[in-house]
C-alpha cells in the first residue's frame, strides 16, 4: 500500500492566488481528514468525511476554504482568494474502524 | 469536549538515558489513546495506541505507554533514547464508541536526545 498521497509537497503562490491541494487515501479507509500545523497553532483539524460526506467543518477559518470528496480515492482543499497567513503544512489523514489514522507527508504552503 | 495536555514543550536527554514524555487528557467518556512521532518535514507516524485490555502498550522503536484512567494520564517512555529518536511527539485522544472518529492532539514535545 503506497499509503495517503499528497499533491504537491511543495506549493509557493503568490497572495490572492487560489490553491489546490490534493490527497489521496488508503483503499478502503472510510474517514479522511485535513488538517493544518503551524508553530502558533500547533495542529489543527479543518474538516473531516465520512464515506466521502463532510461531517464536520467548524475547524475551516473562513469562506476562504473549502473541501470536497467526489469519490472515495480523491480529496481536494482549496483556498481562494489565499493570503500570507495561510501559510503552514496541510496534512491529511485517512482511517477506518476509528482507530488512528494514517497521514500522508504534507503540503507546505508558502503564500507571499 | 475532550482536550489533551501535553506538559513539556522541549525534552532535551542524552543518548542512552531513560526519558518520559508527559500525557494528560480530559474527557467525559471513555477515551481510546495514541501516541504519534513526527520527523523533520515528515508526516505523523503512529507510535502506539491503547483501545482496550492491558493498561501497558508496547510500540514501535522500543517506546511503550502506560494507561492510567484514574490519573488520567498515557504518558510515553522509553528506557534507553538514540539520537534517531530526536522528533516530535504528539499525543492524542478519541472518543470510545463515539460516533465521529475525531482525534484531538496535544501540542506536542520535542524530544532533543543529545551525544
Amino acid at each position: 500500500d503506497a499509503g495517503v498521497i499528497q499533491s504537491p509537497r511543495h506549493e509557493v503562490t503568490e497572495m490572492g492566488q487560489e490553491v489546490t491541494l490534493r490527497c489521496k487515501p488508503i483503499s478502503g479507509h472510510d474517514y479522511l481528514f485535513w488538517y493544518r500545523q503551524t508553530m502558533m497553532r500547533g495542529l489543527e483539524l479543518l474538516i473531516y468525511f465520512n464515506n466521502n460526506v463532510p461531517i464536520d467543518d467548524s475547524g475551516m477559518p473562513e469562506d476562504r476554504f473549502s473541501a470536497k470528496m467526489p469519490n472515495a480515492s480523491f480529496s481536494t482543499l482549496k483556498i481562494q482568494p489565499s493570503e500570507p497567513r495561510d501559510s503552514a503544512v496541510y496534512f491529511c489523514a485517512s482511517s477506518s474502524e476509528g482507530y488512528g489514522y494514517t497521514f500522508g507527508s504534507g503540503t507546505r504552503l508558502t503564500v507571499v | 469536549a475532550q482536550s489533551v495536555t501535553q506538559l513539556d514543550s522541549q525534552v532535551p536527554v542524552f543518548e542512552e538515558a531513560p526519558v518520559e514524555l508527559r500525557c494528560n487528557y480530559s474527557s467525559s467518556v471513555s477515551v481510546y489513546l495514541f501516541w504519534y512521532v513526527q520527523y523533520p518535514n515528515q508526516g505523523l507516524q503512529l507510535l502506539l495506541k491503547y483501545l482496550s485490555g492491558s493498561t501497558l502498550v508496547k510500540g514501535i522503536n522500543g517506546f511503550e505507554a502506560e494507561f492510567n484512567k484514574s490519573q488520567t494520564s498515557f504518558h510515553l517512555r522509553k528506557p534507553s533514547v538514540h539520537i534517531s529518536d530526536t522528533a516530535e511527539y504528539f499525543c492524542a485522544v478519541s472518543d470510545r464508541g463515539g460516533a465521529t472518529n475525531k482525534l484531538i492532539f496535544g501540542t506536542g514535545t520535542l524530544l532533543a536526545v543529545q551525544p
